[in-house]
This record gives structure tokens, sequence and C-alpha cells, in this order.
């Protein structure tokens, strides 16, 4: 497709179950990202691919939250025993590559999660 | 740390009235600074960017200056339109090596009535 796809749009799940959430980035960009957006708060910077460099995962909240992108596209964010609070719109961007102009992200149009 | 303040909503106006979405930041250095937009159904998309203290960003109508002095990038628009319906979202990103990772602000859902 021409846009970021993310799967599941929605994904409902019971408090200590694991979750994976895709993200499919646009053809040929080489940065992704993911953000949270919870109830009434802005979006919340999670982690960060570049290429073949070493992730930026400072955002991460917890060790139950991990990521991984493979052959430089798809992209997988994991949470382990999800709590309620993990509760959330999961957003993933890409951008063409990283540059100190601040380039365009691309985003799609995200994962709602709700944990009971 | 950075943070980005936005007027909360939601705004409600008239078809043709004048648009003003107040945002502030704070943030060390010298940020740029981002109106994102989100219609209904659709992910966040870039509306407007400024890089340097000064800048006008525009887009469809939409303008906004960066503000040093009083750190902030208000949002305006002379006419709007019932299509401008959405969510926007101020973003600063750092200066300096981290520059992609952006700060937000809580959004502000727009309604434009005919």
């Amino acid at each position: 497709g021409a846009g970021v796809s993310q799967s599941p749009s929605n994904k409902v799940t019971e408090k200590g179950k694991d979750v994976e959430l895709r993200c499919d980035p646009i053809s040929g960009h080489t940065a992704l990202y993911w953000y949270r957006q919870s109830l009434g708060q802005g979006l919340e910077f999670l982690i960060y691919f570049q290429g073949n460099s070493a992730p930026d995962k400072s955002g991460l909240p917890s060790d139950r939250f991990s990521a991984e992108r493979t052959g430089g596209s798809v992209s997988t964010l994991t949470i382990q025993r999800t709590q309620q609070e993990d509760s959330a719109v999961y957003l993933c961007a890409s951008s063409l590559f990283y540059t100190a102009t601040n380039e365009k992200l691309f985003f799609g149009s995200g994962t709602q999660l709700s944990v009971l | 740390g950075n943070s980005v303040t936005q007027m909360e909503g939601p705004v409600t106006l008239s078809e043709e009235a004048f648009l003003t979405i107040n945002c502030t930041y704070t943030a060390t250095g010298y940020p740029s600074l981002f109106w994102y937009v989100q219609y209904p159904g659709e992910g966040l998309q870039l509306l407007l960017k400024a890089t340097k203290a000064d800048d006008k960003g525009s887009n469809k109508g939409f303008e906004a200056t960066y503000r040093k002095e009083t750190t902030s990038f208000h949002l305006e628009k002379g006419s709007v339109q019932v299509s401008d319906s959405a969510v926007y979202f101020c973003a600063l990103s750092p200066s300096g090596g981290s520059n992609y990772k952006l700060t937000f602000g809580k959004g502000t859902l727009l309604t434009v009535n005919p």
C-alpha cells in the first residue's frame, strides 16, 4: 500500500497476556518510530529505528515492552504481561531518512489496545 | 525536559469563522516546531512546520509563526471549512542529535459546523 499500515486496528486482551502489534512502513523509508497515545495525553515517544543502527529504546516505559524491525522493514512491538495502564492507541510512523532538518513523518492509523 | 502545551478543546466554530489554536512550548536550544492534523479515521499527517525563529509555516490556508520570545507557535486560519474538522497536534523536535524524538501536545479537537 501507499501508506503506513498497522495491524490489528483494534486489540482487546486480558491482563497478563502478551500482545504483538505490527507495523508495515512505507516502502523505502529507512526510519521507523513507535508512539503511544493514552487517553487524554499527548503522543509519547517509545522507540526509533534507523537503518541498521542500534535502535533508540529510551522511550519504552518498562522491560515488558520490546520491539524489533526485521530486514529494515516490518516492525513488531511486543508487550508482555499486559497491564490495564497499557491501554492506549499505539501509533507507528516512518520517514524516508533521518536528517537534521526533521524529515516529515508519515503515521499509520494506529492500534487501539484495550487491556481488561 | 521538553513539553508542549496547547489549548484544550473541543473547539466548535461555524464555517468561515476565524480559527486560533494556541500552542506554547518549553525546550532548550532551538527546537523545530510542527502542527500535525488527524482527520477522522486517518493517521496523523504533517500540516506545517517551522525550523527557526520568526519562520512562518503555512499550508492549506493555515499559518503558524515560530515566536521564540514568547515560546509560541499558534495555529491560525482566516476562514475555516467543514472539511477542517479534525484533531490538531502541536509538536516540537529538539535541537541536537535526538531531533527524531518529537514531543506532542495533547491535541485539540476542532469541529466546524455548516
